[in-house]
């Protein structure tokens, strides 16, 4: 199957300020990555869908200027946690779609906001 | 009404037995059914893709669809202690995945 990390596996960050973490296929272009969100014992929620080139779309109730989003290239997406606080502390995890249109996921990034 | 539902759990099933792992979905015109494993602490891994009616087998894994009941299944034979892990039914298309809670299964020896 295709491979897609994520960079940092792990990071721990002071109330208010932000984290970059990156999402990238590493054997295939990925037109389409997404970003999901996991609270401990939850299932996946979809944060936004991104796009190449073009902006990403969020679903309902996921502020899009908390979470920026790029999609700079067919094979790296990025999700910035903007002024971040500790109830956004979770399991971030992207993913994307390959030519067959089965989506992979990322090893996660775990978020600590302390 | 959830989109996707699974019973959480936990299934518990001896070592070298068939686990049967079940999911209902709601929208009608889902296409695209995917079973995902997840250990715990780690991101999902695909296991299993079905699109039609029937049965798709690999290794051992089945997949099994109904789409005019809703109703996808994944089977696992002789199952193994390193099956134990967080089973994920999902459905939609290549731009939106709906993901049910998981259902949780314990293989002992």
């Amino acid at each position: 199957g295709a491979v897609v990390s994520q960079h940092p596996s792990r990071v721990i960050c002071k109330s208010g300020t932000s984290v970059k973490i990156e999402c990238r296929s590493l054997d295939f272009q990925a037109t389409t990555m997404f970003w999901y969100r996991q609270f401990p014992k939850q299932s996946l929620m979809l944060m936004a869908t991104s796009n190449e080139g073009s902006k990403a779309t969020y679903e309902q109730g996921v502020e899009k200027d908390k979470f920026l989003i790029n999609h700079a290239s067919l094979t790296l997406s990025t999700l910035t946690v903007t002024s971040a606080h500790p109830e956004d502390s979770s399991f971030y995890i992207c993913s994307a779609t390959d030519r067959a249109n089965e989506q992979y996921f990322g090893p996660g990034t775990r978020l600590t906001v302390t | 009404q959830k989109e996707v539902e699974q019973n959480s759990g936990p299934l518990s099933v001896p070592e070298g037995a068939i686990a049967s792992l079940n999911c209902t979905y709601s929208d009608r015109v889902s296409q695209s059914f995917f079973w995902y494993r997840q250990y715990s602490g780690k991101s999902p891994e695909l296991i299993m893709s079905i699109y039609s009616n029937g049965d798709k087998e690999d290794g051992r894994f089945t997949a099994q669809l109904n789409k005019a009941s809703q109703y996808v299944s994944l089977l696992i034979r002789d199952s193994q202690p390193s099956d134990s892990a967080t089973y994920l039914c999902s459905t939609g298309t290549a731009s939106k995945l709906t993901f049910g809670t998981g259902t949780r299964l314990q293989v002992t020896l």
